[in-house]
């Protein structure tokens, strides 16, 4: 089947703009993620979906960062005001929520976000 | 704070033989740990775990270690084949209550490899 698919591939826009990035899950899976990876480093967690809602985001850099997720499916990420360093790729991720297991995450292909 | 880290940014190793890709963690609360691996433009895959509770997994050429009281773990490829050449991250995750998963993972920062023909 399908595996999770991302919106733009690449983005470029200038500081000071506001972006939506976009996340198709694959179908069935309740959990959904957002992370970033910045040059050179890690990946790292923005925040985290459970159906609609977002038991953590605790990841999410500044107010300038949101996310919403609707009917259980397609998640977007809205950066406001864009600075340069939010470049980076932005990874989203679902999962089938597992019981008593570990939570194995398939990710899609990211979207490169570049702030002039 | 750098819970999970990766010290070796690259490896290089020689078609055939043994690849060790290590990761040392801080956080004793981890109950699971993955092994991801990246090929350029696209999303990490999955491709190994280990439970806290155990010290070893195998799957086919991968073999994870995990050493609790040295906080460590480590993934063996062997043989290595040209094919394995990519970003490997080692990710950590906790179980919430109920020992459902908690979500959220916490990712090194990679080891790139390159298995050499």
């Amino acid at each position: 089947g399908a595996g999770v698919s991302q919106s733009p591939s690449n983005k470029v826009t200038e500081k000071g703009k506001d972006v939506e990035l976009r996340c198709d899950p694959i179908s069935g899976h309740t959990a959904l993620y957002w992370y970033r990876q910045s040059l050179g480093q890690g990946l790292e967690f923005l925040i985290y979906f459970q159906g609609n809602s977002a038991p953590d985001k605790s990841g999410l850099p500044s107010d300038r960062f949101s996310a919403e997720r609707t009917g259980g499916s397609v998640s977007t990420l809205t950066i406001q005001r864009t600075q340069q360093e939010d470049s980076a790729v932005y990874l989203c991720a679902s999962s089938l929520q597992a019981l008593a297991d570990y939570n194995e995450q398939f990710f899609g292909p990211g979207t490169r976000l570049t702030v002039l | 704070d750098q819970q999970v880290k990766q010290n070796s940014p690259s490896l290089s190793v020689q078609e055939g033989r043994i690849s060790i890709l290590n990761c040392d963690y801080t956080n004793s609360m981890f109950d699971y740990f993955l092994w991801y691996k990246k090929y350029p433009a696209e999303g990490p895959t999955f491709l190994i775990s280990i439970s806290s509770i155990k010290d070893k997994n195998e799957d086919g050429r991968f073999t994870v270690f995990l050493n609790k009281s040295a906080k460590h773990l480590s993934l063996h490829i062997v043989p290595s084949q040209p094919g394995d050449s990519a970003v490997y991250f080692c990710a950590a995750g906790r179980f919430g209550a109920g020992g459902t998963s908690y979500g959220k993972l916490t990712f090194g920062q990679g080891t790139i490899l390159t298995v050499h023909p």
